[in-house]
């Protein structure tokens, strides 16, 4: 069965840092993109960063740019967040959820939230 | 960047209706669209990829169609468990965006 489990949410305080762990099982982790999606209390879907498969390949949504680094390990089956610099405005579940091919994403974690706030 | 548009935010609708949710992209993205579905507290689900693909274990009630820029998901005859919100996705693209969302809620 396919299974994904994020980690590493909490309170931290605005220019503070987080990094966030996903951890997958149940398939060949390295032969999958991945990606980060949040979700703003209340609000829609964002998509944050994207990872190709052996994690040479990054892309970042505009207001992440230079404060967030997405990284894999693949040997450990295991997607990161280092999330530093953070703002009120990053305060989201963040999902991680694995790229079918072509970036539809078919399976995703239960979420980890992250809370920005003095 | 292209732009995802879907409407309307909210359908009201009851059980055995036909509903219908639209999304608009802002150029020309081919078939390159997905539907996920997402209920209270839980993570999305893929529903519909490649515009009108439908993803395994969904039920045959979804139906997408739709190319270019305009695309709509349909629920032929609403069950208990369709009520949710509906996000539309462009994909094929390192830098996928989402629909604003429609929430299809009891009458």
């Amino acid at each position: 069965e396919v299974q994904m489990v994020e980690s590493g949410g909490g309170l931290v305080q605005p220019g503070g840092s987080l990094r966030l762990s996903c951890a997958a099982s149940g398939f060949t982790f390295s032969s999958y993109e991945m990606n980060w999606v949040r979700q703003a209390p209340g609000k829609g879907l964002e998509w944050v960063s994207y990872i190709g498969h052996s994690g040479s390949t990054l892309y970042y949504t505009d207001s992440v740019k230079g404060r967030f680094t997405i990284s894999r390990d693949n040997a450990k089956n295991s997607l990161y967040l280092q999330m530093n610099g953070l703002r009120a405005e990053d305060t989201a579940v963040y999902y991680c959820a694995r790229s079918a091919s072509l970036n539809y994403l078919d399976s995703w974690g239960q979420g980890t939230l992250v809370t920005v706030s003095s | 960047d292209v732009q995802m548009t879907q409407s309307p935010s909210f359908v009201s609708a009851s059980v055995g209706d036909r509903v219908t949710i639209t999304c608009r992209a802002s150029q020309g993205i081919s078939n390159s669209l997905a539907w996920y579905q997402q209920k209270p507290g839980k993570a999305p689900k893929l529903v519909i990829y490649a515009a009108s693909s439908l993803q395994s274990g969904v039920p045959s009630r979804f139906r997408g169609t739709g190319y270019g820029t305009d695309f709509t998901l349909t629920i032929s005859s609403l069950q208990p468990e369709d009520f949710a919100t509906y996000y539309c996705q462009r994909a094929n693209i390192f830098t996928p965006t989402f629909g604003g969302g429609t929430k299809v809620e009891i009458k």
